[in-house]
């Protein structure tokens, strides 16, 4: 299994700001992925992170609303831009493990709050 | 396409008596199954996973769900309800789709009175 650590924690900002969220798993994995969590909600794919290209956004995502870099097949980093109060949410690093029947594992999350 | 269908929002159980977690799913391909469970301010954790292997899948804490093909079934059930199963669960489905995808159902909360 894949252990996923995430930076920061958690973190409180203020808005028309941006945060830079960190992924950092243990191992080399193929596919990295980034869910948001809103309050009191399920986990909805912001985007697939690819490794030396752009992500896949799902629909309602765009690249310069979250832009993800990939350097390499164990670290990604998610930014949240020009934040507002509805970017308070819990984001989530994940990883799928092809060798393991597609188990994703995932990170501890990083609680935002934007004030 | 794919789909998941949690039956409940919400579930309470009194400690020591049975827990049934309700969920359906849509799929046009063979689905792996999966159930995730996340206490209060934590991660993510697997309860288990059906792979199209044993119907019946034991997991973690005594957790265990039956993969009913006929009926699109893949609930959670547990003999004796613990304090500490208080959280919310999450029925997932992935399947190759020409690309992997995952859909998360919406979660059921479960509460366990002592």
């Amino acid at each position: 299994s894949a252990v996923i650590s995430q930076k920061p924690s958690r973190d409180i900002c203020q808005r028309g700001t941006s945060l830079t969220i960190q992924c950092q798993v243990d191992s080399q994995v193929t596919m990295m992925f980034w869910y948001r969590q809103q309050p009191g909600q399920s986990l909805t794919l912001i985007a697939t992170a690819n490794q030396g290209s752009e992500a896949t956004y799902e629909s309602g995502f765009v690249i310069d609303k979250f832009p993800i870099s990939r350097p390499n097949l164990t670290f990604s980093t998610l930014t949240v831009s020009n934040m507002s109060p509805e970017d308070s949410s819990i984001y989530l690093c994940s990883v799928r493990d092809s060798l393991s029947y597609n188990e994703q594992f995932f990170g501890p999350g990083t609680r935002l709050t934007v004030l | 396409a794919q789909s998941v269908t949690q039956l409940d929002s919400h579930v309470s159980v009194s400690e020591g008596t049975p827990v049934l977690l309700r969920c359906n799913y849509s799929s046009s391909y063979s689905p792996s199954l999966f159930w995730y469970v996340q206490h209060p301010n934590k991660g993510l954790q697997l309860l288990l996973k059906y792979t199209s292997a044993a119907t019946l899948v034991k997991g973690i804490n005594g957790f265990e769900a039956e993969f009913k093909k006929s009926e699109t079934s893949f609930h959670l059930t547990k003999p004796s309800a613990h304090m500490s199963d208080a959280a919310e669960y999450f029925c997932v489905v992935t399947a190759n789709t020409g690309g992997f995808k995952t859909i998360f159902g919406a979660g059921t909360r479960l509460f366990v009175k002592a």
